[in-house]
C-alpha cells in the first residue's frame, strides 16, 4: 500500500534555528496538510495546501512557519526561528481528492520528532 | 468549548472483552465522523468513518454517530491484544478539515 514517508524522523536543534521537515506525498494525492502533536496533547491542524498554495492555515501557523512544494513531490514545512514550544511530533497527511475524505481517507506519514533545546 | 471531546484514559479491559470508547463534539454542521488508531511513534492510521448518525460496522468494529445527542462511539468486539493503541475521533468541516479528540490510550490485558 502506497504511505507517506517523512524525513527525518528525529530531528534535535537549538532555539533559534531553523528547520526543515520533509514529506513526500502519495503520487496522485493533491491536498497536502501539516499536523502536530505536542507530547501527551491531541493532534493539532496546522495548514493545508492545494494547487501550490495555502488553503487554510490555523492560529499555530504564524509567520514563523511556510510550506512549499519545491519539486513537484516534496511538501516541506519550514519553521524560521524555532522556540522551545515548538517541540512536538509533526505529521505530514495527504489525501486524494477532491471533497471529503469520505471517500478517499486522509493518509498520515510516520512523523518527525522535533526537539529544540 | 472544545470541538471535540475525548477521555484520555487509560482504559484497560481484558483480552476478548467489549471495549466502547466515546467521544462528544459541539458543532452540529460537522458531518463526517472518522475513528483513527495510533500506535506508539506512528502516525494516525485511520479505522473507520461514517457520515451523519447510523452505525457502520467493519469486522470486530463498529462506529456509532447520534447526531441529535452529538456524540460518537467505537465499539471493539473480542478485543486482542493488538488492538492496544490510542484511539482518536475525529470529525471534518466543511472544508476539509479534520479536527481530532485527544485520543484515548486503551490497554487490552492478555
Amino acid at each position: 500500500e502506497p504511505e507517506v514517508t517523512q524525513t527525518p524522523s528525529h530531528q534535535v536543534t537549538q532555539m533559534g534555528q531553523e528547520v526543515i521537515l520533509r514529506c513526500v506525498p502519495i503520487s496522485n494525492h493533491l491536498y497536502f496538510y501539516w499536523y502536530r502533536q505536542i507530547l501527551g496533547q491531541k493532534v493539532e491542524f496546522l495548514v493545508s495546501f492545494y494547487n501550490n498554495e495555502i488553503s487554510e492555515k490555523s492560529e499555530i501557523f504564524d509567520d514563523q512557519f511556510s510550506v512549499e512544494r519545491p519539486d513537484g513531490s516534496n511538501f516541506t514545512l519550514k519553521i524560521r526561528s524555532t522556540k522551545l514550544e515548538d517541540s512536538a511530533m509533526y505529521f505530514c497527511a495527504t489525501l486524494r481528492g477532491p471533497g471529503s475524505s469520505y471517500n478517499s481517507p486522509l493518509h498520515f506519514g510516520n512523523g518527525t520528532r522535533l526537539t529544540v533545546t | 468549548q472544545k470541538e471535540v471531546e475525548q477521555d484520555p484514559g487509560p482504559l484497560s479491559v481484558p483480552e476478548g472483552a467489549i471495549v466502547s470508547l466515546n467521544c462528544t463534539y459541539s458543532n452540529s454542521a460537522f458531518q463526517y465522523f472518522m475513528w483513527y488508531r495510533q500506535y506508539s511513534r506512528k502516525g494516525p492510521e485511520l479505522l473507520m468513518y461514517t457520515y451523519s448518525s447510523g452505525n457502520k460496522e467493519d469486522g470486530r468494529f463498529t462506529a456509532q454517530v447520534d447526531k441529535s445527542s452529538k456524540y460518537i462511539s467505537l465499539f471493539i468486539r473480542d478485543s486482542q491484544p493488538s488492538d492496544s493503541a490510542t484511539y482518536l475521533c475525529a470529525t471534518m468541516n466543511r472544508d476539509d478539515k479534520i479536527i481530532f479528540g485527544k485520543g484515548t490510550r486503551l490497554h487490552i490485558l492478555p
